[in-house]
């Protein structure tokens, strides 16, 4: 069964340009979840998407979006890229249903991007 | 606002000994809690993990403990093995898939 899939797996930016990133699920996996992680504030929850709506939302400002389509693949921008926005960008998936296991996510490997 | 903190950001630890991770959380309302491994260059991989109605949950040589009262679990592996060397990081959810993660620990097994 194949994993969680991103890509690009590093992609290098200036600022003030924009970037989006693709994040494929487990197959069967209804729920994908986005994180950043950073040295200085550790791994930080983004976004979740669950049947193409956005159904929570961490503490980002509106630059960083995200969207998912009806195969469950998702995506996620960020617009006028900072410095401050160089990171390891988790996407994550997990089956969003009931019962033990349904809130366990599965992540991918994660695209790294450096912004200069 | 750190609502779960792991205060130690790195382990040492024999190969065959215990390796014990701690991990400290404010909330009352997650119920629920992952640990999970990360190596370099990688994404974070499940280890395991423990509903808020249970106090032990054992995999293999991974045990964790919850301790509601305190708001402490705690991850034990025995034995340690020198394949177990990565940054290990607890998390919580609160009827959800929002996860909050603990700045991590970085364990090192010397063999």
């Amino acid at each position: 069964k194949a994993g969680v899939t991103q890509t690009p797996r590093y992609l290098i930016k200036t600022r003030g340009q924009q970037v989006t990133l693709s994040c494929s699920p487990i197959s069967g996996h209804r729920s994908v979840s986005w994180y950043q992680q950073t040295p200085g504030q550790g791994l930080q929850f983004l976004f979740e998407y669950f049947s193409e709506t956005q159904r929570n939302k961490g503490n980002f400002p509106g630059r960083f979006s995200g969207r998912q389509f009806s195969n469950s693949r998702s995506e996620m921008n960020v617009s006028t890229l900072e410095l401050g926005d160089s990171a390891l960008y988790l996407c994550a998936s997990s089956l969003a249903g009931r019962g033990p296991g349904a809130n366990v996510l599965t992540f991918g490997a994660g695209s790294r991007l450096t912004v200069l | 606002d750190q609502q779960v903190k792991q205060n130690s950001p790195s382990l040492s630890v024999q190969e065959g000994r215990i390796s014990i991770l701690n991990c400290d959380y404010t909330n009352s309302m997650f119920d629920y809690f992952l640990w999970y491994k990360k190596y370099p260059a990688e994404g974070p991989t499940f280890l395991i993990s423990i509903s808020s109605i249970k106090d032990k949950n054992e995999d293999g040589r991974f045990t964790v403990f919850l301790n509601k009262s305190a708001k402490h679990l705690s991850l034990h592996i025995v034995p340690s093995q020198p394949g177990d060397s990565a940054v290990y990081f607890c998390a919580a959810s609160a009827r959800g898939n929002m996860l909050t993660f603990g700045g991590g620990t970085r364990l090192m097994v010397k063999p």
